[in-house]
């Protein structure tokens, strides 16, 4: 069946970096583009970077311009958010997730946490 | 950037009651790109509606969305044990956001 599988999350340091990774299955990877979404803890959902499927095309939100990279490798189905320069704002569980059948995002992975604390 | 604006933050209600949840936007929403999710504790959001009133697969049909514009509406004919979890609306119209939730909670 259709799956998203977050992996990469843990607790850094304000300012350091980390790679979160999602690894896709049941579905033709290279045929749709892929989000990162995140929610702080108690807070709302925020999208955050989206990538076209060939990876030509890649948009962020302001909040994480210049400090977040996506891609994506499709020989190995992996979508991949490098996290730099992180804040303590930062820390949320991130959501690989996707529109798949519909307009909507109708494929979610679990999440990943990710805590950025001194 | 369209802001979408959920009213009210919290809904108090009691099992097979009506619920009705509101989403604003602060621009108009073209081609109805609006979709309804449900979250509950410790999940991934999972999409109710798409194109503003379509249900997803599985979906039941005590779910049902409505509106165009800038106003719609997510409502839940008879709200079951299930039901009581968080909602948010979202567009892709103008970059892609989210609102800020509603929680129905049990009264």
């Amino acid at each position: 069946q259709v799956q998203l599988v977050e992996s990469g999350g843990g607790v850094v340091q304000p300012g350091t970096s980390l790679r979160l990774s999602c690894a896709a299955s049941g579905f033709t990877f290279t045929s749709y583009a892929m989000h990162w979404v995140r929610q702080a803890p108690g807070k709302g959902l925020e999208w955050v970077t989206v990538i076209s499927y060939d990876g030509s095309n890649k948009y962020y939100a302001d909040s994480v311009k210049d400090r977040f990279t996506i891609s994506r490798d499709n020989s190995k189905n992996t979508l991949f958010l490098q996290l730099s320069s992180l804040r303590a704002e930062d820390t949320a569980v991130y959501y690989c997730a996707s529109f798949i059948t519909t307009d909507a995002f109708d494929v979610w992975g679990q999440g990943t946490m990710v805590t950025v604390s001194s | 950037e369209i802001v979408l604006t959920q009213s009210p933050g919290t809904l108090s209600l009691s099992p097979g009651e009506r619920a009705t949840l509101s989403c604003r936007a602060s621009q108009s929403v073209s081609n109805n790109y609006l979709a309804w999710y449900q979250q509950k504790f410790g999940q991934a959001p999972r999409l109710l509606i798409s194109g503003a009133s379509s249900r997803a697969t599985g979906i039941p049909d005590r779910f049902s969305g409505s509106g165009s514009g800038t106003d719609f509406t997510l409502t839940i004919s008879r709200l079951e044990p299930e039901d009581f979890a968080v909602y948010y609306c979202q567009q892709f119209s103008s970059s892609l956001t989210f609102g800020g939730g509603t929680r129905v909670e049990i009264k």
